[in-house]
């Protein structure tokens, strides 16, 4: 149980287009989905949380019209990288929180999205 | 800004030696989560272990934690090759809210 998908898991776009990414809870309701972004070798740094049918948190320095994220039902979250540059080349990974599933405070993570801008 | 701050940030071992990781802390908790994640993938939850407990067991996972010193440890016995991946610690201060990550420490085990 409590499982997280991620589509797409590879993307190459080119500088200045639009790339979504689909956080689906598979198996249980996600109250609260996050949004983290890893660069090679380091550790997850959280972008935004988010609460179904409620505008996302952002973390600050994180732009929130150039990251866009959209949680409109409890087992779906997208995130949008508009206009997308190089510089935002990363591995994108959504975790969910739900209720009644397993230990509450656990979050439950997705298998990750690497976006290459060209 | 980085809560967690896993010591070693690497180690190789042999198969069937013990791994230990240790994560220190600055702020007050009211848990500290391990996660396990393989080259380019996601995060797999490994244990998580509350402020009023000092230590945690699950199968060949041993994690303790010392709040006076702010700090935890992941012990992993009889390691396996697929073992092999970074190990990071995450805190949360009240218990639902978002969770902080350390830097990792990458786990090499070798057959």
């Amino acid at each position: 149980g409590a499982v997280v998908s991620q589509h797409p898991s590879w993307v190459i776009c080119k500088s200045g287009t639009s790339v979504k990414i689909e956080c689906r809870s598979l198996d249980f309701q996600a109250t609260t989905m996050f949004w983290y972004r890893q660069f090679p070798k380091q550790s997850l740094m959280l972008m935004a949380t988010s609460n179904e049918g409620s505008k996302a948190t952002y973390e600050q320095g994180v732009e929130k019209d150039k990251f866009l994220i959209n949680h409109a039902s409890l087992t779906l979250s997208t995130l949008t990288v508009t206009s997308a540059h190089p510089e935002d080349s990363s591995f994108y990974i959504c975790s969910a929180r739900g209720q009644g599933v397993g230990i509450q405070e656990t979050q439950y993570f997705g298998p990750g999205t690497r976006l290459l801008v060209l | 800004s980085q809560q967690g701050e896993e010591d070693p940030q690497a180690l190789s071992i042999q198969e069937g030696e013990n791994a230990t990781m240790n994560c220190s802390y600055k702020t007050s908790i009211n848990n500290l989560q391990w996660y396990r994640q393989n080259s380019g993938r996601g995060l797999v939850h490994l244990i998580l272990i509350r402020s009023n407990e000092r230590e945690k067991h699950s199968g060949r996972l041993r994690v303790t934690l010392d709040t006076s010193k702010k700090s935890s440890s992941l012990l992993i016995t009889a390691s396996r090759a697929a073992d092999t991946a970074s190990y990071f610690c995450a805190t949360d201060p009240s218990g639902y809210s978002t969770l902080t990550f350390g830097k990792g420490t990458m786990l090499l085990v070798s057959p």
